[in-house]
């Protein structure tokens, strides 16, 4: 396994389309955590998975952003109508919470140009 | 709100040196602690943790020192080597299942 994967590395997108971005997680883990992180700024908390089930999604999240893991494996993070505020390094993450317990381990990230 | 506070954008610390990094943190409910370094173009690369029931854990170069009662934590770099030039977060949770909280990181530059 070579560790958490993200697609796109980067994405440059009109105001106002919606773009998707996936995670794949190790795949031994069971949690798997998506962070936004700008210039100057620490990674901000964004929503977060136990298998297939969505467990948390910041206050702070506008309703345009939806996040899925259908099977409990890869995840999906859909924002619509992109605004330029929109802006930002996506990052994922996975960890496992059984036995073995991890901490996070973070992909690459996406990053996001809205123009 | 930003409940992990890194209040150092940048240090600048000589090779072979020692490095110190500090966290405050508002949240009296964590009680797990973590250290991120990142590269540029890289997702943060797990460094070290911490539990709140110690107040010490060395891994190598690596040290964290965890003081409860005033809410603060430090990451000790012991020497300090070119390749340990990255951003550093510093990182908190309610347990060590929940939801990480960062800090908006530190520059650490180390200088030959």
């Amino acid at each position: 396994d070579t560790g958490v994967s993200q697609d796109p590395r980067h994405k440059i997108t009109k105001r106002g389309q919606n773009v998707t971005f996936r995670c794949d997680p190790i795949s031994e883990h069971n949690r798997l955590y998506w962070y936004r992180q700008t210039l100057g700024q620490g990674p901000e908390f964004l929503t977060y998975f136990q298998n297939e089930a969505q467990l948390e999604k910041s206050r702070l999240l506008s309703d345009r952003f939806s996040a899925e893991r259908p099977k409990g494996s890869f995840s999906t993070l859909e924002i619509q109508r992109t605004e330029q505020g929109d802006s930002a390094m996506y990052l994922c993450a996975s960890s496992s919470i059984l036995d073995l317990a991890t901490e996070a381990f973070f992909g690459q990230g996406t990053r996001l140009t809205v123009v | 709100d930003q409940q992990v506070k890194q209040n150092s954008p940048s240090l600048s610390v000589q090779e072979g040196r020692i490095s110190i990094l500090n966290c405050d943190y508002t949240n009296s409910m964590f009680d797990y602690f973590l250290w991120y370094k990142k590269y540029p173009a890289e997702g943060p690369t797990f460094l070290i943790s911490i539990s709140s029931i110690k107040d010490k854990n060395e891994d190598g170069r690596f040290t964290v020192f965890l003081n409860k009662s005033a809410k603060h934590l430090s990451l000790h770099i012991v020497p300090s080597q070119p390749g340990d030039s990255a951003v550093y977060f510093c990182a908190a949770s309610m347990n060590r299942d929940d939801k990480i909280i960062f800090g908006k990181g530190t520059r650490l530059h180390i200088l030959p």
